[in-house]
């Protein structure tokens, strides 16, 4: 089966300015987790979809991230505006809904923001 | 204290040698996860395992669900193990959400 596809793999902004991820999943698999990996760190989860429904996003800064998941199937994330501190690794991961599935992980997306 | 710690954070073998990377974790999980990354990379996952002792390969991974530790083995490690190994659990109260270790950077050297 295709794995997680996302893009663009590396992103170089300059701070305020916006920004946008994207993520293919594997066909399949309703739940769709967007991380963040700060180097040295381990994931960060951002938000969780079930299908399009986002059913944690606790953890996400939504005064300036959004995300996304039209259909169910694609899912976006976006920041703006970009701060310093947002510089990492952003990674999709996806897995069959329940509590004991495998993620499949993405390559992820490096942001840097300068 | 983080729910759940590796130990060592860093670890320096010689090819062939045997390796174990810890994991201990503090809640009830429903399962815990062995990742591998390499340096620029995504996230590969090696096992998911609730109970026992899964293989795979040179790997190894079990769990003492009593005593909320597992550990991660590789036999014969080669320098293409090189790469970090992260611990995570999904725990029982969060559904699918997983929490994280910090992960252990291994090196193996020829």
């Amino acid at each position: 089966e295709a794995g997680v596809v996302q893009s663009p793999r590396y992103k170089i902004i300059e701070k305020k300015q916006p920004v946008a991820f994207w993520c293919n999943p594997i066909s399949g698999h309703n739940t769709l987790y967007w991380y963040r990996q700060n180097l040295g760190q381990g994931p960060e989860l951002l938000i969780r979809y079930e299908n399009e429904e986002a059913v944690d996003d606790s953890q996400l800064p939504k005064d300036r991230f959004s995300a996304e998941r039209l259909k169910g199937v694609d899912s976006t994330l976006k920041i703006q505006p970009a701060e310093l501190g947002d510089s990492a690794v952003y990674l999709c991961a996806s897995s069959r809904t329940g509590k004991i599935s495998p993620l499949h992980f993405g390559n992820g997306t490096r942001l840097t923001v300068t | 204290k983080n729910e759940v710690e590796q130990s060592p954070q860093n670890l320096t073998a010689q090819e062939g040698e045997f390796i174990t990377i810890n994991c201990s974790y503090s809640v009830g999980i429903s399962a815990l996860h062995w990742l591998q990354q390499h340096p620029g990379g995504g996230i590969v996952s090696l096992f998911m395992l609730s109970s026992g002792k899964k293989k795979h390969g040179r790997l190894i991974a079990t769990i003492n669900i009593q005593e909320k530790h597992s550990s991660l083995h590789i036999t014969a490690s080669h320098p293409r193990d090189s790469a970090v190994y992260i611990c995570a659990v999904g725990q029982e109260t969060s559904g699918s959400r997983l929490t994280f270790g910090e992960g252990t950077q291994l090196t193996v050297n020829p």
